[in-house]
């Protein structure tokens, strides 16, 4: 399998204040990398799919970048409504796997 | 719009099955396929396999093949996961999620709100 280690597992951050999420995968994944969101309540919805493109209503203070093993999710400015955990997962290998997660929590 | 709605939550004695269900709407239910993932309690998410609605065709993740089935009913847009042997190991949250994908994009762009699974005597 495919191991994806994210960094870091929980976040203090303030509204207005830009963070970025880390995912590193074991081996090379060309790019096919996405980034979920899951809110307290369970519910998750795709934000960024292939690396680095907006998925359709997602803000765009959302971004993603990244290449061979590393890649990342940044939020430019923090809003109330970003607080959750976010996962990464990838397809490069057909058992698709995920990150562990980082928790985003009001500083 | 596009909505995924599982079944309730189940509560159910070790070594019993457990069968959940998905009924999808506001798209033509065999143009996707569904997947099913499993969230342990404060963990992260495990990718279990999908169904193809209009063949039937699946692909299992290797770690659950022998715990999990995936059947569909088309009359009724339905996706069905068969949980078997359940053991404490198997409570869980399952979700789940349509897949979308193009030449080089493959993701779930809608999730169910899922279902929390209790193995208990």
């Amino acid at each position: 399998d495919i191991q994806m280690t994210q960094t870091p597992s929980s976040m203090p951050a303030s509204l207005g204040e830009r963070v970025t999420i880390s995912c590193r995968a074991s081996q090379g994944i060309s790019n096919y990398l996405n980034w979920y969101q899951q809110k307290p309540d369970g519910t998750i919805k795709p934000l960024i799919y292939y690396t680095s493109n907006l998925q359709s209503g997602v803000p765009s203070r959302f971004s993603g970048s990244g290449s061979g093993t590393d890649y990342s999710l940044t939020i430019s400015s923090l809003e109330p409504e970003d607080f959750a955990m976010y996962y990464c997962q990838q397809y490069d290998s057909s058992r698709l796997t995920f990150g562990s997660g980082t928790k985003l929590e009001i500083k | 719009q596009v909505k995924l709605l599982q079944s309730g939550a189940a509560l159910v004695k070790p070594g019993d099955s457990v069968k959940m269900s998905c009924k999808a709407s506001g798209y033509t239910f065999t143009d996707y396929i569904i997947h099913w993932v499993k969230q342990s309690h404060g963990k992260s998410l495990e990718w279990i396999g999908y169904i193809n609605p209009y063949s039937g065709g699946t692909n299992y993740n290797e770690k659950f093949k022998s715990k999990a089935t995936l059947t569909v009913d088309k009359s009724s847009s339905t996706a069905y996961m068969e949980f078997s042997r359940l053991t404490s190991e198997d409570s869980a949250i399952y979700y789940c999620a349509r897949e979308v994908t193009t030449v080089v994009t493959y993701y779930f762009d809608y999730w169910g709100q899922g279902v929390m699974v209790t193995v208990s005597s």
